[in-house]
């Protein structure tokens, strides 16, 4: 059974903290790890890792993958209200001809300014 | 933002009764999605489809049903509603799994309540 793990489940931080989120995994067929940030309504797409070690970096938010260790980090820096947040963790899991993703229950964020 | 809409986007209905609810695309993906989302459990795979006519279970796909007879339609069905299967429904679309990408992009979603 594919598990994708995040923690915590919820934060609070004030303006201007660093915040870094956990996400490991435990899948058959690994293809990628895939971050969305969702705020009351649809998910939205933030990073996609492949490769161990490589930062991904998107202004405040960067992220990166240890495929050995089996976990993802996002980090915030520097956070700001509009940060606050259902962050979701989805591992991309390819079988033949099938591809699906396979969430975490997500760490909500909540920054007070 | 990726060309999906859902319909209806609001729906109450009563336990016992069929609903249908609906993903249209505008992107011509391959792939579709259909996910509830509940407090606690993030986003769980109810079935997908990897082309007009194929489609495949999720992890919670009892008491639903799916149809796929055009590219840019997938019909997700629940054949009698039960109060259990009040969730906000996602659809998703993801280009092939050999594209440069394997981002799923979200629709805007349904919130259904089962009475």
């Amino acid at each position: 059974e594919d598990k994708v793990v995040q923690s915590p489940l919820s934060l609070v931080v004030h303006e201007g903290d660093t915040v870094t989120l956990n996400c490991s995994y435990e899948v058959t067929n690994f293809r990628s790890l895939l971050w969305y940030k969702q705020e009351k309504k649809a998910p939205t797409f933030l990073f996609m890792l492949t490769s161990s070690g490589i930062e991904k970096k998107s202004g405040r938010l960067s992220s990166i993958l240890d495929k050995k260790e089996l976990f993802s980090i996002l980090n915030i820096t520097a956070t700001q209200t509009g940060d606050s947040a259902v962050y979701l963790c989805a591992v991309g899991i390819l079988r033949s001809n099938d591809y699906k993703l396979s969430f975490g229950a997500g760490t909500t964020v909540t920054v007070r300014a | 933002d990726a060309g999906i809409t859902q319909s209806p986007r609001h729906k109450v209905t009563e336990t016992g009764t069929p609903v249908t609810l609906r993903c249209h695309q505008t992107e011509n993906h391959r792939y579709m999605y259909w996910y509830r989302q509940d407090p606690g459990h993030g986003l769980r795979l109810i079935h997908y489809s990897y082309g007009v006519k194929d489609t495949d279970k999720g992890e919670v796909s009892d008491g639903y049903s799916v149809s796929r007879s055009k590219t840019e339609d997938f019909l997700l069905t629940l054949e009698s509603a039960t109060s259990s299967q009040t969730s906000v429904y996602f659809c998703a679309i993801s280009e092939q799994p050999q594209g440069v990408t394997d981002t799923q992009y979200f629709g805007p979603g349904t919130r259904l309540t089962v009475l």
